[in-house]
């Protein structure tokens, strides 16, 4: 079965940078696309970044554009986002979760993971 | 990017109720819009795309309709199980876009 487990959640001053990191199981990660989708504390989903199966295309929300980049390594079924010139209003659980489309950007999205937390406080 | 509007933003039900959620898009996405359902302390779950296709795992009391820039998620028979947050999520143009949800409670 689809496994998606997100790790590098930390507290972080403003200004800092972090990466999170997302481990894929149980599908053929090359094949699909990825995307990273957060929820601040108490609030709605927000989306963030996609990445195609061959990380040849890539799209962001615009307030993380110019900081945030996504990126993936096939060879070990991980996904990344590395966050630079963090902000009070990042802070949230960012999920990772795979597209529903094989070798295509879809953007329908049924498998998520648990989340992994940020909290960017001075 | 495309703005999605839910209403209610919560509604109170009953078990067997028939309960209707409406999302509004301030551009027209054609039929790319998925419903999710999000319980507390859990990752949300897709429940609906293309606006009206029901995914493999959605029982169906869950239907779909719409397109353009209205739609809506229906629950025929409401379940104790289905009382959650419900999201709308756009996805026919980037930024890809949620709707700020609604929330089913007793």
């Amino acid at each position: 079965q689809v496994q998606l487990m997100e790790s590098g959640g930390d507290v972080v001053q403003p200004g800092k940078s972090l990466r999170l990191s997302c481990s894929a199981s149980g599908f053929s990660f090359g094949s699909y696309a990825m995307h990273w989708v957060r929820q601040a504390p108490g609030k709605g989903l927000e989306w963030v970044s996609v990445i195609s199966f061959d990380g040849t295309t890539k799209s962001y929300l615009d307030s993380v554009k110019g900081r945030f980049t996504i990126s993936r390594d096939n060879s070990k079924s991980t996904l990344y986002l590395q966050m630079n010139s963090l902000r009070l209003e990042d802070t949230g659980l960012y999920y990772c979760a795979r597209d529903a489309g094989r070798k295509t950007i879809f953007g329908v999205i049924p498998y998520w993971g648990q989340g992994s937390l940020i909290t960017v406080s001075s | 990017a495309i703005q999605l509007t839910q209403s209610p933003s919560s509604l109170s039900a009953s078990v067997g109720d028939r309960v209707t959620i409406t999302c509004r898009s301030s551009q027209g996405i054609s039929s790319a819009l998925a419903w999710f359902q999000q319980k507390p302390g859990k990752a949300p779950k897709l429940l609906m795309y293309d606006a009206s296709g029901l995914e493999t795992w959605t029982p169906p009391r869950f239907s779909g309709s719409g397109s353009g820039t209205d739609f809506t998620l229906t629950i025929s028979g409401l379940l104790a199980e289905d009382f959650a947050t419900y999201y709308c999520q756009q996805y026919n143009t980037y930024p890809f876009t949620f709707g700020p949800g609604t929330t089913v409670d007793f």
